[in-house]
């Protein structure tokens, strides 16, 4: 069974950090591209990055271009969000998927808040 | 970006009768590979998305037959042939074509 449990979530200042965490597991990780999608308050799906299997090669839009980095760690089977320079409109929950083109299982998410 | 165009964004069923939901992408969601990318995906209320059909009108493993995709191009439909009062939610179509990859505003599936 497919699983994925994200974690790190919490209450950030504006300008602060936060690395999220998503553990993966009842798949081959390393034979898996990895995305991130977020989801404010009543609002719709936003995606926020993508890692290719190896790792070679990383995705984002422009909302957080400069201020997000994916990672993975394939001997983990963990995939990361390290998210620096936050601001209030970065307030979402953060949900793991598998899959770059299809993301096929997602995580429960873990909510992010961004305020003073 | 592809913009992703759904309609309706809000729609009341009866219970056994069928629903269905248009998207519409604002560039061609073919491939350079031949696939087109465009998913659907089901949010029921407090819990996280679920694929539902991927590919235009591959269903996941365990998604009842109940549930339907077509299109081709820009334009694409999910049916649902028979409602029930499990599929209360909220439905996102999704392209993976193309970076950035972008969702459709979501259509609210409610029962009457």
């Amino acid at each position: 069974e497919v699983q994925l449990l994200e974690s790190g979530g919490g209450l950030v200042q504006p300008g602060g950090s936060l690395r999220l965490s998503c553990a993966a597991s009842g798949f081959t990780f390393s034979t898996y591209a990895m995305s991130w999608v977020r989801q404010g308050l009543g609002k719709g799906l936003e995606w926020v990055s993508s890692i290719r299997a190896s790792g070679d090669s990383t995705y984002y839009p422009d909302s957080v271009k400069g201020r997000f980095t994916i990672s993975r760690d394939n001997s983990k089977n963990t995939v990361y969000l390290q998210m620096n320079s936050l601001r209030a409109e970065d307030t979402a929950v953060y949900y793991c998927a598998k899959g770059i083109s299809v993301t096929d299982y997602w995580g429960q998410g873990t909510l992010v808040t961004v305020s003073s | 970006d592809i913009v992703m165009t759904q309609t309706p964004l809000s729609s009341p069923v009866t219970l056994g009768q069928p629903a269905s939901i248009s998207c519409r992408s604002s560039q061609s969601l073919v491939h350079s590979d031949g696939n087109t990318y465009l998913n659907w995906l089901q949010q029921r209320p407090g819990q996280p998305p679920r694929l539902l059909i991927y590919k235009i009108s591959n269903r996941l493993s365990g998604v009842p037959d109940r549930f339907s995709g077509s299109g081709a191009g820009t334009d694409f439909t999910l049916k649902i042939s028979r409602v029930e009062a499990e599929d209360v939610g909220v439905y996102y179509c999704m392209q993976g074509t193309q970076f950035p990859r972008t969702f459709g505003q979501g259509t609210k599936l409610e029962i009457k």
